[in-house]
């Protein structure tokens, strides 16, 4: 069956240090990966899109790589800061136009 | 620009009571989807619509229907609620015409859905 892993426990860092999220899937063939920020009672936001061909992608303090032979991709804030605190969210297309599925997301928790 | 609207914002319901969730966007997106999110099981698609006058079936249908009105608004309808229908429900938009088809989605505030 089709599967999208993330951890459901979540992850506790102290701010300044990088925390390192983990995204895994099972029979997807995916073109490209997404990763989403959702805070409590809002819908999610964009943050990062990486393609099937490239390795890794950056945006600021964030870092996302892809490896489709593993199937998984990390999702690295560096220097996090407790505004940090939200739960992310993995997504890859299904095949069809446009169509995602997400992962049932990792909670960041970033103490000062 | 007001990106993605989504009404009410929360709503009780009773069993077998229907309702209708409504969702614009102001962005010229062709692609418009509704999810559910459910604890423990995150975002769900219910359905989609991929251009203005088409509709699919996402992973979770049964019980809902969908009108894609125009461009901007896509309405999803709860003919008869049941409890199993308790979730949040997420409104999305993503895709200008002309542009790669790797677009991101756009994600409305969410509408609170309780059916006792």
């Amino acid at each position: 069956s089709q599967k999208i892993e993330q951890n459901s426990e979540a992850l506790n860092i102290q701010e300044g240090k990088t925390a390192t999220l983990t995204c895994n899937y099972t029979n997807y063939s995916p073109a490209y990966l997404q990763w989403y920020r959702q805070d409590p009672g809002r819908g999610p936001v964009f943050l990062l899109l990486i393609r099937e061909n490239e390795k890794e992608k950056r945006k600021e303090r964030l870092k996302v790589t892809f490896d489709t032979t593993l199937k998984q991709s990390l999702f690295h804030i560096t220097a996090s800061q407790p505004a940090d605190s939200a739960t992310y969210l993995c997504a890859l297309d299904d095949g069809g136009f446009q169509k995602l599925v997400f992962g049932t997301g990792t909670r960041l928790l970033v103490s000062p | 620009n007001a990106g993605v609207t989504q009404t009410p914002k929360f709503q009780v319901l009773k069993t077998g009571q229907s309702m209708t969730l409504q969702c614009a966007q102001d962005m010229n997106h062709n692609s418009m989807y509704w999810y559910r999110q459910d604890p423990g099981m995150g975002l769900r698609l219910i359905y989609y619509s991929a251009s203005e006058g088409t509709t699919d079936k996402g992973e979770v249908p049964n019980g809902y229907n969908v009108s894609r009105l125009n461009k901007r608004e896509f309405s999803l309808r709860l003919e008869s609620a049941a409890p199993s229908q308790t979730s949040v429900y997420f409104c999305a938009s993503s895709g200008v015409a002309g542009l790669s088809s790797y677009n991101e989605q756009f994600f409305g505030p969410g509408t609170r859905l309780t059916v006792l």
